[in-house]
């Protein structure tokens, strides 16, 4: 089955300590997605690939970055997590086609925990 | 800015009872509507969605009507079960807007046997 894939599921991280999360997709689209989710609440919007093109949320803060090194993968690197950044964070990908961004297929998402 | 406007407080119901979660919504031009819902631990699962104004969009039992006189997208089911306990997220799409989806804030359905 056509899907998005998130790696870990569950990720524990330290304080300051560099992390990785991970995305890849079977379904070919053009357009792929991150999400913050904190407890509670709706998801926000990180930023966002069309194709290699990176686009940036004006209040996304500088500590996350992001990269897509082909079609099926996409990673959210945070540089220095504080106790703030402990959320769910969810990947998302949609085809672009004729100007307008199709339905959102979303992943299961990945917990990070920063102690 | 475009905003979607949920019910906040969580909802519990018994099995069989019947569900509406209101939602509605502030937008220019004409936004796609949508509801996501969010099982325990998992990501975002499309449930229905509606394009334009009068569509109903419905899965699974539950139904929304895309009412743009009452900009609401109200979601409903007339005979919820346990398995339906949930978190259920109203949102627009807006080709105006970037065509990035606007969430609102979720609503938690809890079913008791």
């Amino acid at each position: 089955d056509a899907m998005v894939i998130q790696n870990p599921r569950y990720q524990v991280t330290q304080f300051g300590k560099p992390v990785t999360l991970s995305c890849s997709q079977t379904l070919n689209h053009n357009v792929m997605y991150w999400y913050q989710q904190k407890s509670s609440q709706a998801p926000k919007l990180l930023f966002h690939y069309y194709d290699k093109d990176f686009n940036n949320e004006a209040d996304t803060p500088d500590n996350f970055q992001s990269r897509r090194p082909n079609t099926s993968f996409c990673f959210l690197d945070i540089r220095s997590p504080g106790l703030g950044d402990a959320a769910m964070y969810l990947c998302a990908t949609s085809r672009l086609s004729g100007g307008s961004y199709n339905e959102q297929f979303f992943g299961p998402g990945t917990r990070l925990t920063v102690l | 800015g475009d905003s979607v406007t949920q019910m906040e407080r969580p909802v519990t119901l018994s099995e069989e009872a019947f569900l509406t979660i209101n939602c509605t919504y502030t937008a220019t031009g004409y936004p796609s509507l949508f509801w996501y819902v969010q099982y325990p631990g998992e990501g975002l699962q499309l449930l229905l969605k509606a394009t334009k104004a009068d569509d109903k969009g419905s899965n699974k039992g539950f139904e929304a009507t895309y009412r743009k006189e009452t900009t609401s997208f109200h979601l409903e089911k007339g005979s919820v079960q346990v398995s339906d306990s949930a978190v259920y997220f109203c949102a627009l799409k807006n080709n105006n807007a970037g065509n990035m989806l606007t969430f609102g804030g979720g609503t938690r359905l809890m079913v008791k046997p």
